[in-house]
């Protein structure tokens, strides 16, 4: 079985520092994603790991820890346009599927 | 022009009723999705396909079925549509070649159910 879970809401201030994490129970891990999706669109992908640790892209870094089943997307000098939901997924070793969680709502206010 | 697309992007019909969502994709990749999304639920996974000649059930297939027409081209039926399947549907695509996964969206069809 999976359950993924996340925080529903979040609210940051513009320029500021946000840090959404996300766990996961899983019978067979296999890789973990981030997507990020703006009211009413599709999602788009932002990052994937599957060894334990950090991995920094621009303004956005994304950690794994296997061991405890966490994961967390980090968000610095936040933007107006940062405002969405943020998607976590998990990749399972049977069948290879991708499941997600709830996401994150984020809304950065000036 | 956009590599994944959904056919169509809005749609309403009523109780009962045989609907078709179709999905083509000209990324070249073999894995296809369907997920629903619902206020609150996030994507759920209906039905997945690594290649023409493999189709599987997602976490809430019942209700649905889908048909790999060819490698480009994932649909998904709704046999006699209920209410309760009113939601997004987000078609996607992944290629298993690049080792990392990562799945291209479609933009989504509404489907309305009355």
């Amino acid at each position: 079985g999976q359950n993924i879970d996340q925080p529903t809401e979040m609210t940051a201030t513009e320029g500021a520092i946000v840090q959404i994490n996300c766990t996961y129970q899983t019978s067979g891990f296999n890789g973990l994603f981030w997507y990020q999706q703006h009211a009413g669109e599709a999602p788009t992908f932002l990052s994937y790991n599957v060894l334990d640790g950090l991995e920094e892209k621009g303004r956005f870094s994304s950690f794994l820890s296997r061991s405890k089943g966490y994961s967390y997307l980090l968000l610095k000098e936040l933007q107006m346009k940062d405002s969405a939901s943020y998607l976590c997924a998990v990749r399972e070793i049977s069948y290879d599927k991708v499941i997600f969680g709830p996401g994150t709502s984020l809304s950065v206010i000036p | 022009d956009a590599d994944v697309t959904q056919t169509p992007r809005n749609r309403i019909t009523k109780t009962g009723k045989r609907i078709m969502l179709e999905c083509s994709q000209t990324k070249g990749h073999d894995r296809m999705y369907w997920y629903r999304q619902d206020p609150g639920l996030g994507l759920r996974l209906i039905y997945y396909s690594f290649d023409v000649k493999d189709i599987n059930k997602g976490e809430i297939s019942d209700g649905y079925s889908v048909s790999r027409q060819a490698q480009a081209k994932f649909s998904l039926s709704l046999e006699s549509a209920i209410p309760n399947q009113t939601a997004l549907y987000f078609c996607a695509t992944s290629d298993s070649g690049t080792g990392d996964y990562e799945q291209y969206f479609g933009p989504g069809t509404r489907l309305t159910v009355t």
